[in-house]
């Protein structure tokens, strides 16, 4: 079964700080992962994609991914109160099985970023 | 540009009834999938359909049917409504099933009482 772990939280911050979501895989052939934005009552929203070992930076976004431990990462620089929300991370595991190709999602985590 | 688009918004049935979730997505994607989403449970996915013509068994298929009408629209029909299908559905869409972006739709929220 392949899977993908998140604290659930909540993780909470103070504005102006650094938030950090982890996320891990068990799929090591995990190809694709993305992260995703989802307030209360609403729908996940993309907010960042990552292919490849290392960072990648957008914004006050960074997604960090390290394939050999199998973890991969969110910071939020400078978080303001509009960041609060519950954050989905999202794996598109190896190309192999009945359901390659499909994501599978972690539980979320809610970050409360307070003023 | 709307990109996927879902009806209705709210819709609460009686056990037995039955119903139809529609969506329709504006960005030309290929693969176009139903997710229903529970307290706890995070997002589980229904079905899929990779490509226009096919559909597909997720993991929590039991009691609904799908249909790729096109390109465009993919529904989610609910034959005899059950409490336990009482969740939050999320249609999505992506140009391809492997290494792309999904993207949403508002979502349904249905009770079944």
């Amino acid at each position: 079964q392949k899977e993908v772990e998140q604290n659930s939280g909540p993780l909470s911050v103070p504005e102006g700080a650094i938030a950090s979501l982890n996320c891990t895989y068990s799929d090591r052939g995990s190809q694709s992962f993305f992260w995703y934005r989802q307030y209360s009552g609403k729908s996940p929203e993309l907010i960042m994609s990552i292919y490849s070992n290392g960072d990648k930076e957008d914004g006050r976004f960074t997604a960090q991914l390290n394939k050999a431990s199998q973890y991969v990462s969110l910071l939020i620089r400078d978080s303001q109160p509009s960041d609060s929300a519950t954050y989905l991370c999202a794996v598109n595991p190896s190309n192999y099985g009945g359901s390659q190709g499909n994501l599978i999602f972690g539980k979320g985590t809610k970050l409360s970023v307070k003023p | 540009n709307a990109g996927v688009t879902q009806t209705p918004k709210f819709q609460v049935l009686k056990t037995g009834q039955s119903m139809t979730l529609q969506c329709a997505q504006d960005m030309n994607h290929n693969s176009m999938y139903w997710y229903r989403q529970d307290p706890g449970m995070g997002l589980r996915l229904i079905y899929y359909s990779a490509s226009e013509g096919t559909t597909d068994k997720g993991e929590v298929p039991n009691g609904y049917n799908v249909s790729r009408l096109n390109k465009r629209e993919f529904s989610l029909r609910l034959e005899s409504a059950a409490p336990s299908q009482t969740s939050v559905y999320f249609c999505a869409s992506s140009e391809g099933r492997l290494n792309t972006e999904a993207f949403f739709g508002q979502g349904t929220r249905l009770t079944v009482v």
